[in-house]
This record gives structure tokens, sequence and C-alpha cells, in this order.
């Protein structure tokens, strides 16, 4: 089955800075990748998704990289503001199956 | 439509006693997933339906749980007998997904602390 890694574990920036999260996934056959934002005490709510059939998507200060022959896939946060402080999780799957998520990111965007 | 929403919000119990956690999906989603998350595990996905059907329950830790969903509107998460390793927070989630296109983005309740001491 789909095994997904995520890097860092904590991950703390200045405001303004940029932030990267990485993960890895294990089966090429996986074409789904979310990004889930958790804040304190809350639900996980979807931020960005891209599929297989494209290498990069943005939405504002957000982007997210896919390299499908290595298997890995990225976040990516311009300009961080204190209210990214969160919780990220990043998922992969196929299309038509579970979704399997990493264990998360935790970050903080210092004032 | 008010999302995904479970209750209780919160529940303590003791070692020993049936717990039953309910979620109401959002109406017209055709999946509903419950996952689990820990600080040691994370997010995990225990089981999921799909028109009201169990799909996959691989992620069920034991016997003792077991997940029902009698119609579109509801479904359940019972674990009986409780023990203290199941304290975590537990969360529903629905999405419009349907078999052989079930990834779309899902929509997650707000969780059900569960400590059972």
């Amino acid at each position: 089955g789909e095994n997904v890694e995520q890097h860092p574990s904590t991950l703390s920036v200045q405001e303004g800075d940029s932030a990267v999260i990485k993960c890895t996934y294990s089966d090429s056959a996986s074409n789904y990748f979310p990004w889930y934002k958790q804040e304190l005490g809350k639900r996980p709510q979807l931020i960005i998704d891209i599929r297989s059939n494209v290498g990069e998507k943005k939405d504002q200060r957000i982007a997210v990289t896919l390299n499908k022959t290595a298997k890995h896939f990225s976040l990516h946060i311009t300009e961080t503001q204190p209210e990214d402080s969160a919780v990220y999780f990043c998922a992969a799957g196929r299309w038509d199956e579970k979704l399997v998520f990493g264990k998360g990111t935790k970050l903080t965007v210092n004032p | 439509d008010a999302g995904v929403i479970q209750s209780p919000r919160h529940e303590v119990t003791e070692m020993g006693q049936e717990v039953t956690l309910r979620c109401k999906p959002i109406s017209g989603h055709n999946s509903l997933f419950w996952y689990r998350q820990t600080m040691m595990r994370g997010l995990e996905l225990l089981i999921y339906f799909n028109n009201n059907v169990p799909i996959d329950d691989s992620g069920m830790p034991e016997d003792r749980f077991s997940a029902k969903m009698p119609n579109a509107s509801f479904s359940t998460l019972k674990i009986q007998p409780s023990e203290p390793r199941d304290s975590a927070v537990y969360f529903c989630a629905s999405n419009i997904g349907d078999r052989g296109a079930l990834n779309t983005e899902a929509f997650f309740g707000q969780g059900t602390r569960l400590t059972v001491v």
C-alpha cells in the first residue's frame, strides 16, 4: 500500500519568509495529492491539491509542486504571516482509492 | 449547509465502557470517512463508506471498533469495550466522490475528543 513521509516535522520561520514542506510517496500509481491545514483545536481543511497530470499549481501565496519521477511533492508558502501558523498535512492516493496522510508539519511563523 | 456535524464534541469515559460517536455528513455527499488523530500516529483512516456501504475497513484497529451507516445522513463509530489507548480525536469527513472517482475535497467535522480513563 501507499506510504507517505513528510518533512520536517516542525518548521519555524520569520514573518515574511518562505516555508517549504516536502513529502515523498511510495505508490507510483498515486495521482492525487492534497494538502490540508489544521489550526490548533480545529478541523483539517483543504488548502490546495494537485493531480498527477500537472507539475505545479499555485493559489496566491501557496503553491504545490509535483515530481512524479522522484515521487515527491512540496508545499511552498511565500510571504508567511502569523495566521499561517498551523499543522500542515500532505496526502497521496489513487483517484479511486483511500488517501494516506503524512504525519504533519507544525509551522510556526514568528512576528 | 452546516457542514459535517459530529457529536459529542468531547467524551470522557471509563475503561470498559461502550462509546458511540456520531456523524452527519454533508447532504449530497456520497462518501464518508472516519479518521483517528493522535500525536504518535497522525491522521489514520479507520473506515470509509460509499453510498452507505462500507468499502474499506482495513484501518479499524480491532474488533472492539465497529462502524455503521444506516442511511445517507448518519453514521456511527462504536468502541466496545473502550481502553485508555483509544484516547484520541476522532474525525468524520465526507466528500462527493464516488466509486471510480473517490478523491475530491474532503470536508471534516469538528471532531470528537475521546478520553478513556
